[in-house]
């Protein structure tokens, strides 16, 4: 069965400063790679995919990811962190059929000033 | 815009209350699912539907039931409510290569 491991719960950044946030994944076949974000008191949306093709993914709000197949990785960055980037994100890997997804537990952001 | 509507921002449950948790959507898609959000455990995914009357069980179906009769709609049933199903619930529907969209969540509270 697929697994998703987002080792870090909480970060902290000063607004300006470069983000990475870690996400890897246990999956027999090649993944489907997503990442989510969620506003406070907001549903999930989506920032970013991988199905196959350039490792490099570039999504909304600035964000790109990149996968790395030999690592299992698929960690989610941005240059210059803005204070409304302040979310949790949630690193999802896809599998088999019916669009099912398995979500890590999320990695909560903070941006101070 | 497309829309994934959660009948209820907040609910406050009994335990031992049947509780209905209402999700729609107007994107005609195949795939709805239920998960729930608890703090330090993220989603957990607790039934999908791939078709109408058609379901599976998530990872964590126990004390939980679904209905759906429409397309377009996807019902999650509690069937005796107890205080650690205290939980946000998420509803979902997926159309074409896994694209989700998700409701805004119904926070439910057993007391």
């Amino acid at each position: 069965a697929q697994s998703v491991t987002q080792p870090d719960i909480h970060i902290t950044v000063s607004e300006g400063a470069s983000l990475e946030l870690r996400c890897n994944y246990s999956y027999g076949a090649t993944p489907y790679l997503f990442w989510y974000v969620q506003s406070p008191g907001q549903g999930l949306q989506l920032l970013l995919k991988y199905f196959s093709g350039d490792t490099l993914v570039q999504g909304i709000k600035g964000f790109e990811a990149e996968f790395k197949r030999s690592q299992s990785s698929f960690n989610l960055r941005k240059p210059s962190v803005h204070w409304s980037d302040a979310a949790e994100y949630f690193c999802a890997v896809g599998s088999g059929g019916y669009q099912k997804v398995t979500f890590g537990i999320g990695t909560k952001l903070q941006v101070i000033p | 815009d497309v829309k994934v509507t959660q009948s209820s921002r907040y609910l406050v449950k009994r335990t031992g209350e049947k509780v209905f948790l209402e999700c729609v959507q107007d994107m005609d898609h195949e795939n709805m699912f239920w998960y729930r959000q608890d703090p330090g455990l993220g989603l957990r995914l607790i039934y999908f539907s791939y078709d109408v009357k058609m379901k599976e069980k998530g990872d964590i179906p126990e004390g939980y039931s679904v209905s759906r009769e429409k397309k377009e709609r996807f019902s999650l049933i509690l069937e005796s409510a107890s205080t650690n199903q205290t939980s946000m619930y998420l509803c979902a529907s997926a159309g074409q290569n896994y694209g989700y969209t998700f409701g805004s969540g119904t926070r439910l509270t057993v007391v």
